[in-house]
């Protein structure tokens, strides 16, 4: 069965950091793309971030350019978003999906809140 | 970016046919996928590139569609099937999402 778990949600004041986890099992690992989207309070998902199966290229949308960077373990399964100059906006649930063109599985997600 | 519109609620009864709309500023071929989400789950894939079943998920659920028009359609919808609908492209870069179609049972 396929699991993703993420972790290291919570409270971030404006501008700080956090990061992310997601643990991933029941499947080969550094055979897929991974992925990060998000979903603001009561709103729709935005897709944040995109990383090849070797970790070698990343994508993301011109929202999160340079403050985000996503990476990979695959060594420990384990996929990564480090957040930096966090805004308000950036307050959401953060979902860890496994990507082949489309998501196809999705982690229960962590939420992610900035606020002073 | 590829905008997607959807229209943003319906209201059917159960065992009837209903039709979900996307609609694409630009052609996304046929990479388009929809996600079924219920309040205060994760989504979940229903169809992949515009027409193609995820394993597991009712014969009920189809999409078809290709360049910018797209349709999922649900045949009969059940009670369980009250949920947000979303559709995303995975053809141009940033990959985006519609909004979200509300569908609500009579």
């Amino acid at each position: 069965e396929v699991q993703l778990v993420e972790t290291g949600g919570g409270l971030v004041q404006p501008g700080r950091s956090l990061k992310l986890s997601c643990v991933a099992s029941g499947f080969t690992f550094n055979n897929y793309w991974m992925s990060w989207t998000r979903q603001a309070p009561g709103k729709g998902l935005e897709w944040v971030a995109s990383i090849t199966n070797s970790g070698g290229s990343t994508y993301y949308p011109d929202s999160v350019k340079g403050r985000f960077t996503i990476s990979r373990d695959n060594a420990q399964n384990t996929l990564y978003l480090q957040m930096n100059s966090l805004r308000s906006e950036d307050t959401a649930t953060y979902y860890c999906t496994r990507e082949e063109g489309a998501h196809d599985y999705w982690g229960q997600g962590v939420m992610v809140t900035v606020s002073s | 970016d590829t905008v997607l519109t959807q229209s943003p609620a319906l209201a059917v009864s159960p065992g009837e046919r209903v039709t979900i709309s996307c609609r694409a500023s630009e052609s996304v071929s046929t990479g388009m996928h929809w996600y079924q989400q219920k309040p205060g789950q994760q989504p979940k894939l229903l169809i992949y590139g515009a027409s193609n079943l995820e394993s597991g998920v009712p014969a009920r659920f189809s999409g078809s569609g290709s360049g910018t028009d797209f349709t999922l359609t649900i045949d009969p919808v059940e009670a369980d099937d009250t949920a947000t609908y979303f559709c995303q492209q995975s053809w141009n870069d940033p990959y985006t999402f519609g909004a979200g179609t509300k569908l609500e049972l009579k």
